[in-house]
């Protein structure tokens, strides 16, 4: 099985409302990722957590704060959100992260944010 | 600093015949190389890698990928498109100790 789950597909929300994105998946890897994605460009890589830990954070606004409870899940917390930040939420895992890995990354189906 | 280039943004082919869809790197080390594949409003799907050896490397629904050192380039293949093949092509690298980088993606259109 190499299924990551994402919910919400959608999500419309303003810009003063919390909401949470969650990401599952069953496939015993210890890597996940948040990525960002805006229309036909690539995904922009937002967070890394490795064995649960988070080891990058590319710099990301503090408005976005991603969690990961275990080895399968990871949400990512969303407050005060601007128009901008519209956009396919994608999450992603794979077996590692350490130096010279070659894994693959697999990815969920994303979810949707606008933001109004 | 590794980086990935995907030289054309659209890519058209009638069905039935071959597709290339191309990719050149750099990166500071040895590269490990890989395709996804992205439909509207979904997910990145794998479709393979490179990480050492033989330097055609065979994936996901009939594509194939050609490594070449010399000319720092992965480019992917199929000996003949399908209409269900268009998508949104990405090619990613990542060398020791970093996490992917993507190209900027290449839209294949194929024909009728």
């Amino acid at each position: 099985d190499t299924e990551v789950t994402q919910t919400p597909k959608h999500l419309v929300m303003g810009m003063t409302n919390k909401k949470s994105l969650k990401c599952e998946q069953h496939m015993g890897h210890r890597a996940m990722y948040w990525y960002k994605q805006k229309a036909k460009k690539p995904p922009e890589l937002m967070f890394v957590y490795s064995y649960e830990k988070l080891s990058i954070n590319e710099s990301v606004p503090s408005r976005f704060s991603p969690e990961c409870p275990n080895s399968s899940l990871l949400n990512l917390h969303l407050h005060a959100l601007q128009p901008e930040d519209s956009a396919l939420y994608l999450c992603a895992s794979s077996q590692g992260t350490s130096g010279g890995s070659s894994y693959e990354q697999y990815f969920g189906p994303g979810t949707r944010l606008t933001v109004t | 600093a590794q980086s990935v280039a995907q030289p054309e943004d659209q890519v058209n082919v009638a069905e039935g015949n071959p597709l290339t869809v191309k990719c050149t790197y750099s990166v500071s080390g040895n590269p490990y190389l890989f395709w996804y594949v992205q439909y509207p409003n979904r997910g990145l799907q794998f479709l393979l890698k490179y990480i050492t050896g033989d330097n055609l490397v065979k994936g996901s629904y009939g594509f194939e990928a050609e490594f070449n050192k010399s000319q720092t380039s992965f480019h992917l293949k199929k000996p003949s498109a399908l209409v269900s093949d268009s998508a949104l092509y990405f090619c990613a690298v990542r060398d020791y100790g970093q996490n992917f980088v993507f190209g900027p993606g290449t839209r294949l259109s194929v024909l009728p």
